[in-house]
């Protein structure tokens, strides 16, 4: 069964120090994995996925199919950033997003 | 370009009642996708759409329907409502089904059950 898990409910930080979100799925296959963003009073938008390899808004993510992980950093992290994040798994089928339950990331000046 | 719309924006119904839900996709979109998010959770899946046909769908009862239609706009239909049908639905919308294709999200339709 596919299954996403992000085990931080909640995740407090400094204004410029590192974040790290944690991502980890379970899935026999190939997966393509998403990170997904709300911000307050946004609609729930497409953050970055692991095929673009890119950095958005500082944010990078890897994925580690060893450790069936998709980890979102960023090094500085800053008050804007204060979201909610989902991490996501398609497993290839196209149709079906399995999204984790989501990290509340509150930045503090 | 407005972006997947949904409506209605929120709607209050009692148990045992139906309701329906609506959403346009982005201009050029093909696929429609319907997620159910309870408070605290992240969104579940329920059905997507592609060239109006059904492509897939999630642990739901029969009592949730979908169809899409020749301009690739899509309800959805919830039969004999239950309170834990309180939920916030999410409309998603991709240019095609391929997996690595981002999904675009509406705002969403606040379902409260009373």
């Amino acid at each position: 069964a596919q299954r996403v898990t992000q085990p931080e409910k909640l995740l407090s930080v400094f204004k410029g120090a590192p974040v790290e979100l944690k991502c980890n799925y379970s899935y026999s296959g190939s997966p393509e994995l998403f990170w997904y963003v709300q911000y307050s009073r946004q609609r729930l938008q497409l953050l970055l996925r692991h095929i673009s390899r890119e950095s958005i808004k500082g944010f990078t993510a890897d994925l580690n199919k060893g450790e069936t992980s998709f980890h979102l950093k960023k090094p500085f992290a800053q008050e804007e950033d204060s979201a909610m994040y989902y991490c996501a798994l398609n497993s290839g089928s196209g149709y079906a997003l399995n999204f984790g339950k989501g990290t509340s990331l509150l930045v503090t000046p | 370009d407005a972006g997947v719309t949904q409506s209605p924006t929120h709607l209050i119904k009692t148990r045992g009642q139906h309701v329906t839900l609506r959403c346009s996709p982005i201009s050029g979109h093909k696929s429609v996708s319907w997620y159910q998010q309870v408070l605290g959770q992240g969104p579940q899946f329920i059905f997507q759409y592609y060239e109006k046909e059904e492509r897939g769908r999630g642990n739901f009862p029969d009592r949730f329907s979908a169809r899409q239609f020749p301009n690739y706009s899509s309800e959805l239909n919830v039969n004999a409502l239950l309170l834990g049908d309180s939920a916030l639905y999410l409309c998603a919308s991709s240019l095609g089904g391929q997996s690595n294709q981002p999904q675009h999200f509406g705002d969403g339709t606040r379902l409260s059950i009373l």
